[in-house]
This record gives C-alpha cells, structure tokens and sequence, in this order.
C-alpha cells in the first residue's frame, strides 16, 4: 500500500510562477526524499530531509517537512518549463531504515507553461 | 562516477514467457533494490538485494525473483509473464547505509502481449 499521499495531483502554472506540491504520510520516518520523472523514464533524485530536520534548500527547490503533522512540502521558486515532470516524495520508514527500501505516493503531475 | 544502468531499456514479451532484467550500480555501492511503476498502482518495491542476499521483499508474488552477484550488479526475473505485468521496471542503487540516498536507473519499459 502506499504510504504517502500527494496533492495537488495535476497543477499547471505559467512559467516564473512558484509551484508547491505537498506529501503526506501515515508511519514513522526516517526520511523523506523528493524525486522528480520526465515522461515515464527514470527518477531523478533532488533532496533528502531527514526526520530531524524541518527545512532544506537546494537551488531552487525548497523542502519543509512537519513529522507532527506527517507531511512535506516542495516548493519549486521561479519555474522553468524545464520543470515540467512529475515529482514524486518517497519515505523511509523507521522499520526501514537499514534498507533501501521506498514507499512512494502518488505524484504531482507539474505542467509549467512558457 | 557513471550512474545506474539498466538493460534492456525496452522489451516486448508475450503471456507465458519469461524475462531477466539486468541493473548495474554505481560503483561502490552495495544495495540495489527494485520497483515497478504502472499507472494504476504507482511506484512499487520488489526486492532489495545487499550483499547478495534479500534484504527486504514487498508484496508480489513469487514468479518475481531476483538474484545480486559479487561485484553488485543484480537481475531481477519474472516467469509466466502476464498482461499485468507490463510496467516500467526501475532499480535504484545506494551504499547501502542507513537513510541514505536512492539513485535510479532509466528503467526497463516491459510490454507483455
């Protein structure tokens, strides 16, 4: 079953717009990755927050995560049309934590327009 | 270093057949584990392999199966195909340590007939 919900599931925006896609999850992490995929091919990896921490920042991607809450959210800051894909967040849970094992949500299909 | 590589990157099979997968991981790394992506159920865990042995298993049945060598590179098979068994098979790759970081291959696009 999965384990982490997205939303939206489809968002479109126009380029230069921020994009926020939110991730919530049901069991105790360890981490939470971020992930994006262009047209069915493989995943590209952008950030890992551990369950410590609350905020992270890689370029234009930032990612704040809430354990109270069970939830995470990546915030894409002036998109390109190049961020077009789906992004996917997948957790490691506490049972799981000494292997690679993912548990991925759904997606949040992003359509950024030129 | 080079990244994750899968082979074949396409294949078109027919009910009953049978097919291997190979993934190749980042130098270095000692865990690779695999997931199939299909519309319908998403991205789901198969098996990780460390140290050539399974690590952790998810929900499928027992016609998936996979197998690690010595220097990391595993294959994953699956026997008696069936239709629903066409999906984008992706192998990830990691040093195998705790909470670190997964890094995908471009995926195997499976199509059974």
């Amino acid at each position: 079953s999965q384990q982490g919900e997205e939303d939206p599931q489809a968002l479109s925006i126009q380029e230069g717009e921020n994009a926020t896609m939110n991730c919530s999850y049901k069991t105790s992490i360890n981490n939470l990755q971020w992930y994006r995929q262009n047209s069915g091919r493989g995943l590209v990896h952008l950030i890992l927050i551990r369950s410590n921490e609350r905020e992270k920042h890689s370029g234009r991607l930032r990612v704040t995560l809430d354990t109270s809450k069970k939830s995470s959210s990546l915030l894409i800051t002036a998109s390109r049309a190049a961020d077009t894909a789906s992004y996917f967040c997948a957790t490691k849970t506490i049972g799981s934590s000494n292997t690679g094992k993912l548990i991925f949500g759904q997606g949040t299909t992003l359509q950024v327009k030129p | 270093k080079a990244g994750v590589t899968q082979t074949p990157r396409y294949l078109i099979k027919t009910r009953g057949q049978q097919v291997t997968l190979s993934c190749s991981p980042i130098s270095g790394h000692r865990s690779v584990s695999w997931y199939q992506q299909t519309p319908g159920q998403g991205l789901q865990f198969l098996f990780e392999y460390f140290s050539e042995t399974q690590r952790n298993k998810g929900n499928f049945p027992g016609r998936f199966s996979g197998r690690q060598f010595s220097n990391s590179r595993s294959e994953m098979n699956v026997s008696t195909l069936e239709l629903g068994d066409s999906a984008l098979y992706l192998c990830a790759s990691s040093s195998g340590q705790g909470g670190d970081t997964q890094y995908f291959g471009p995926g195997t696009r499976l199509t059974v007939l």
